[in-house]
This record gives C-alpha cells, sequence and structure tokens, in this order.
C-alpha cells in the first residue's frame, strides 16, 4: 500500500515553454499533496502544499504564478513549470498523505527536469 | 521554529558493521519523528516512525531508530551493514511543519 507515481521520471525542454509533471496516488485517496525540489547533494525544498479541491499553499519565496499547482481530484496533483528557464532544472518531487495514513507522507520516485 | 540536524554529512562504514546516523531536532513539544531513505536518482522510502508509545521503533530492512525526549533525539541504527543500504538519509520531524535534515550519505566499503 502507499504508493505514489511521478509521470514523466525525466523530461528536457527548451527554455521558455512549459512542463506539466504529473503525480498519482495510486492505492489511497490523497487529501494532502506536497510538491518539493531538491538541488544535488541537498535536501528537499518544500515548494507548496495542496490539499484536494483547495488553492495550493505556496512556501515562502515560491512563485506561485510560475509554479502552477493543482490538486483536482484525491489521486492526482499536477506541477505545471511555466516559461521554464534553466534555473528551473532541479529535481521535483511529490508526496502525498491521506486516508491510509493523515500524518505520514509517501513519496513519489521523482521527476528529473532538465531546461536547456 | 522547528528545526532538524543530522550532524554528520557523510559516513563510511564496512560491510557488516553496525550503523547509527544521528539526528536531533528542535521543537516546542513531541513532534511526529521519521526517518527516510533516498538511493540515487530515486524518491524517498520511509523506513520508519515514532508518534507515540515504545520509544524505541523498528523499521523496514532491519533499521530500527531510538527517540530519547531527554537528548532531543533520534538515531538510527542497524546492527550489520548491507552494501545495499548506500543511499542518503533522511531524518524528518512533523511539529507545525514537515522538516527535514539535511541528509547523511551512507557509503558501505566491501
Amino acid at each position: 500500500g502507499a504508493v505514489v507515481s511521478q509521470h514523466p521520471s525525466r523530461v528536457i525542454c527548451k527554455s521558455g515553454t512549459s512542463v506539466k509533471i504529473e503525480c498519482r496516488s495510486l492505492d489511497f485517496q490523497a487529501t494532502t499533496m506536497f510538491w518539493y525540489r531538491q538541488f544535488p547533494k541537498q535536501s528537499l525544498m518544500l515548494m507548496a502544499t495542496s490539499n484536494e479541491g483547495s488553492k495550493a499553499t505556496y512556501e515562502q519565496g515560491v512563485e506561485k504564478d510560475k509554479f502552477l499547482i493543482n490538486h483536482a481530484s484525491l489521486t492526482l496533483s499536477t506541477l505545471t513549470v511555466t516559461s521554464a528557464h534553466p534555473e528551473d532544472s532541479s529535481f521535483y518531487i511529490c508526496s502525498a498523505s491521506g486516508t491510509l495514513d493523515t500524518d505520514t507522507q509517501y513519496f513519489g520516485p521523482g521527476t528529473r527536469l532538465t531546461v536547456l | 521554529a522547528q528545526s532538524v540536524t543530522q550532524p554528520d554529512i557523510h559516513i563510511t562504514v564496512s560491510e557488516g558493521a553496525s550503523l547509527e546516523l544521528r539526528c536531533n531536532y528542535s521543537y516546542g513539544a513531541t513532534p511526529y519523528l521519521f526517518w527516510y531513505v533516498q538511493s540515487p536518482g530515486q524518491g524517498l522510502q520511509l523506513l520508519l516512525k515514532y508518534f507515540s508509545g515504545d520509544t524505541l521503533v523498528q523499521g523496514i530492512k532491519g533499521f530500527e531508530a531510538e527517540f530519547k525526549r531527554s537528548q532531543s533525539s533520534f538515531n538510527l541504527r542497524k546492527p550489520s551493514v548491507h552494501w545495499s543500504d548506500a543511499a542518503e538519509y533522511f531524518c524528518a520531524v512533523y511539529g507545525q511543519n514537515f522538516v527535514f535534515g539535511p541528509g547523511t550519505r551512507l557509503s558501505v566499503l566491501p
């Protein structure tokens, strides 16, 4: 139980384009989903928290217009990096908590984004 | 504000040796405590967690951790390390927010 998937696992895009990353909870209902960014050899930085059906709550310093988060259902959240630039290249990881275990986050495998 | 420290950036042990990874936290009350493991290029896998009760918790892959309130610590241990345990280990606390420590990289010598 508690499986979270992400798609795609790796994406390369040109500067100026937008990229959408999906995060799905496969065997439980995710009332809350989290999006993290991880730089090489560093810990995870929380970007935003989203509750199903509500607007996401962004951490200080994270541009909400650049990183669009949608949590339209109890099993799917999406992160769209708009007008991506090389500095947006990073490892993006989602996690989910929900009906299975409300106080534990279960993580997806991550998405490696490279912006050329 | 809550915080998490992992004093050791990198630890190297020989296969078969015992392991202890340190984690200290700062929070006004007893938070929920977690250990996650991350293999290269992968997401995080939950090893174990502590919410309340018995202060020695058992996790997957032969890991255990002990919560010591007096030391604000939640150290991770394994009696005999396997080569496949080489990875990055993150301690996390959930008080007001979910906060991760900086991580400890474990290398295992054959």
